[in-house]
C-alpha cells in the first residue's frame, strides 16, 4: 500500500510551548488529509479534515486556534499544537487520501506535555 | 457518529480462521465497507474494502450480506501478529469523505 510518514514519532515538550507534527504522503498526491487524536484505550477521534490549498474543517469541539492545520502542498500537511498543556498529551495520527485511493495512515506521533 | 457496531472483543486460536462481524444497517447505496486494523501504538492499517460483492486479497476476505446490512471480515489463518483492534467503517470512496471510527473489535489470537 501507499506510504504515509509522520514526523516526529514521539515528542516531549514543556507546557506552554508549541509543537509541530508533519504528515507526508510519500508516493501519491494527497488531496485530502485527516487528523485524529487517540487517548489510551479509546478509538481514534477525528479532529479535522484538510483539503490541499483550503482551510481545514474542524470537528465540533476542536479548537481551531489551538490545533493549527496547514495543507499547503499535495504531499504535506502539518498540525501545530499551540500553547500545549498536559491534557493535550495524546497519540496524534494523520491519514492521507485522494479520489483514486483508499485512505492510508501515518504511524502516529505520541505527544507528551510536561 | 460511527455507523457501524462491532463486538468489543473476540478470541481466536492461532492457525484458525478469525471471523469478525460488523453491523451497518443504515448503510447508503453509495457507501462502501472498509476494514482497518490497529496494532498497539501504531497507525491504522488498511485491510480490505467492498461495495456488495465478496472481496479477497492477500490479507483477508470480506463477505457482505445481500442486503448489505452486515459484513464479516475473515482472516483465514490467524497468527499472533494479527492481534489488533479491527475497525469496520462505512463511507463513500470519495477522497474527502470523513473516516469515522467506532470502537472496533479487539482481537486476541491465542497460542
Amino acid at each position: 500500500g501507499a506510504v504515509v510518514s509522520q514526523h516526529p514519532s514521539w515528542v516531549i515538550c514543556k507546557s506552554g510551548t508549541s509543537v509541530k507534527i508533519e504528515c507526508r504522503s510519500l508516493d501519491f498526491q494527497a488531496t485530502t488529509m485527516f487528523w485524529y487524536r487517540q487517548f489510551p484505550k479509546q478509538s481514534l477521534m477525528l479532529m479535522a479534515t484538510s483539503n490541499e490549498g483550503s482551510k481545514a474543517t474542524y470537528e465540533q469541539g476542536v479548537e481551531k486556534d489551538k490545533f493549527l492545520i496547514n495543507h499547503a502542498s499535495l504531499t504535506l500537511s502539518t498540525l501545530t499544537v499551540t500553547s500545549a498543556h498536559p491534557e493535550d498529551s495524546s497519540f496524534y495520527i494523520c491519514s492521507a487520501t485522494n479520489s483514486n485511493t483508499e485512505a492510508f495512515f501515518g504511524q502516529g506521533t505520541r505527544l507528551t506535555v510536561v | 457518529d460511527a455507523k457501524t457496531t462491532q463486538p468489543p472483543s473476540m478470541d481466536c486460536a492461532e492457525g484458525r480462521a478469525a471471523n469478525l462481524p460488523c453491523n451497518h444497517s443504515t448503510i447508503s447505496g453509495n457507501e462502501y465497507v472498509y476494514w482497518y486494523r490497529q496494532i498497539h501504538s501504531q497507525g491504522p492499517q488498511y485491510i480490505i474494502h467492498g461495495l456488495k460483492n465478496n472481496e479477497t486479497n492477500e490479507m483477508a476476505s470480506l463477505i457482505i450480506t445481500e442486503d448489505r446490512k452486515s459484513s464479516t471480515l475473515i482472516l483465514p489463518h490467524a497468527t499472533l501478529r494479527d492481534t489488533a483492534v479491527y475497525y469496520c467503517i462505512v463511507r463513500t470512496p470519495q477522497g474527502n469523505d470523513k473516516i469515522i471510527f467506532g470502537k472496533g473489535t479487539r482481537l486476541h489470537i491465542l497460542p
